[in-house]
């Protein structure tokens, strides 16, 4: 089946750690992204990457770290320096831009303990 | 800038009844692309509809339909006969270019609740 799978689907960190989130597709989709999603909110860009060894920062990208080695993978480091970092992540992918239709991932919970 | 208004942070219905999910928009562009999501408490986003600002057709799928109005800047959602699995938080959103690369904005959703 094509898709996006992200893993895990729930992470816990302790104050003071790095944490990587997965994405993959196999949908061969040139362009990926990540979202944060907060309770009651919409959701927040926090990188994205429109080709492989490419990528911008979005809205939110202070504390958070990518990188786009292979079309298929485009995993998110959420560093010690994001001071708030308990959220909902969801990946998501498009056959080019963001105006073509974005596919999304399962989601990450992650919990800073 | 642009932004995407969903005013209506919750609704909650019953069984059987029609529901609008509102969406107001704001952009400088001419040529933008609007969309409808649906998050149900799985949490993964599930496509519902594109549609770009130069077609202004009205498009009905099953029972969801959508009211495009470039006037007003408004594309609502509107379920007919609700279900109980329609219950989930939607999400309206607009792309645009913005200095060449383009972004997909969200509003802040919708729950929209119906029980039986």
């Amino acid at each position: 089946d094509g898709g996006i799978t992200q893993s895990p689907k729930y992470l816990f960190r302790k104050e003071g750690q790095n944490v990587t989130l997965s994405c993959e597709q196999n949908l061969n989709h040139d362009a990926m992204y990540w979202y944060r999603q907060d309770p009651g909110q919409g959701l927040r860009l926090i990188y994205y990457s429109q080709i492989v060894n490419d990528f911008q920062k979005g809205d939110i990208a202070e504390g958070y770290s990518v990188s786009r080695e292979k079309k298929e993978s485009f995993p998110l480091t959420v560093t010690s320096a994001q001071k708030n970092p308990t959220a909902f992540y969801l990946c998501a992918s498009s056959q080019t831009a963001a105006r073509d239709t974005q596919y999304f991932g399962p989601g990450t919970r992650l919990t800073v303990l | 800038a642009q932004k995407v208004t969903q005013a209506q942070t919750e609704i909650s219905v019953v069984e059987k009844e029609d529901v609008t999910l509102d969406c107001v928009y704001e952009t400088r562009d001419t040529t933008y692309y609007l969309f409808w999501y649906k998050q149900p408490p799985s949490g993964e986003l599930v496509f519902l509809i594109r549609r770009n600002s130069f077609d202004e057709q009205n498009e009905i799928s099953g029972r969801y339909s959508w009211n495009f109005q470039k006037s007003t800047s408004s594309f609502n959602f509107t379920i007919t006969a609700s279900q109980v699995v329609d219950s989930a938080v939607y999400f309206c959103a607009l792309s645009e270019a913005q200095g060449g690369s383009e972004k997909l904005v969200f509003g802040k959703g919708t729950k929209l609740t119906v029980n039986p």
